[in-house]
């Protein structure tokens, strides 16, 4: 299948901005979605992004997207304790329905 | 009902044992997605079911998996003998059609002992 990577681990000081990445591989996805999952929960859809946008705005969360290097990214600004949590990237791929996900970005938020 | 509905929230079965995991999805959600998300693994897409489509089953992993969706809606997944290395959690997913954001439920825990 196709692949989606993401660092993982990304550790911030409260009220700082975040920035977590993501690079995908298949260049027909229509839609990128980023998900956050806190500890013993489901995945909660944050933000997407169509792949003929380049950024994404919504409150303090900035998507960007550069599909020619195939990398997205997720700014979350003045990160707050409460946003400590599993970030997913995922991408629609050559199905168009079923989400392929990456490995998750563990965020961790100090005071 | 609000959200996607996963039951039971833990289940703890012995290996061979056979177990049923349930979904009920967002009302008026055609889409229907089980994913399997192992320790330090990301989501394992399993299978998707479209409307009265036949579903894609290309992710289930063996022939001891599988799954139905009875009336367009609850779904239930089964795993026959189960394998220690079965142990997870499984998550449901539903959208409004095949290419809108999936909403998760909370899962379901797996512990094959």
């Amino acid at each position: 299948g196709e692949d989606v990577e993401q660092s993982l681990f990304l550790s911030v000081r409260e009220g700082d901005s975040s920035v977590i990445n993501c690079t995908y591989t298949d260049s027909s996805s229509t839609y990128l979605y980023w998900y956050k999952q806190e500890p013993g929960a489901g995945l909660q859809l944050l933000t997407y992004i169509f792949s003929n946008m380049d950024m994404k705005q919504d409150q303090r969360l900035t998507v960007l997207l550069n599909k020619k290097d195939k990398h997205l990214s997720l700014r979350i600004a003045d990160t707050q304790t409460g946003d400590s949590a599993i970030y997913f990237c995922a991408e629609s791929g050559d199905s168009g329905y079923a989400l392929n996900f990456g490995k998750g970005t563990s965020l961790l938020v100090t005071p | 009902g609000a959200g996607v509905s996963q039951s039971p929230s833990n289940k703890v079965t012995e290996k061979g044992k056979d177990v049923e995991l349930r979904c009920d999805p967002i009302s008026g959600h055609t889409a229907l997605y089980w994913y399997r998300q192992s320790l330090g693994q990301g989501l394992e897409f399993l299978i998707y079911f479209q409307g009265n489509s036949a579903p894609d089953k290309s992710g289930l992993p063996s022939d001891r998996f599988s799954a139905e969706r009875t009336g367009g809606s609850v779904s239930t997944l089964t795993i026959q003998r189960t394998q220690q290395e079965d142990s997870a959690v499984y998550l449901c997913a539903s959208s409004l059609k095949g290419v809108s954001p999936l909403h998760f439920g909370n899962g379901t825990r797996l512990t094959v002992t």
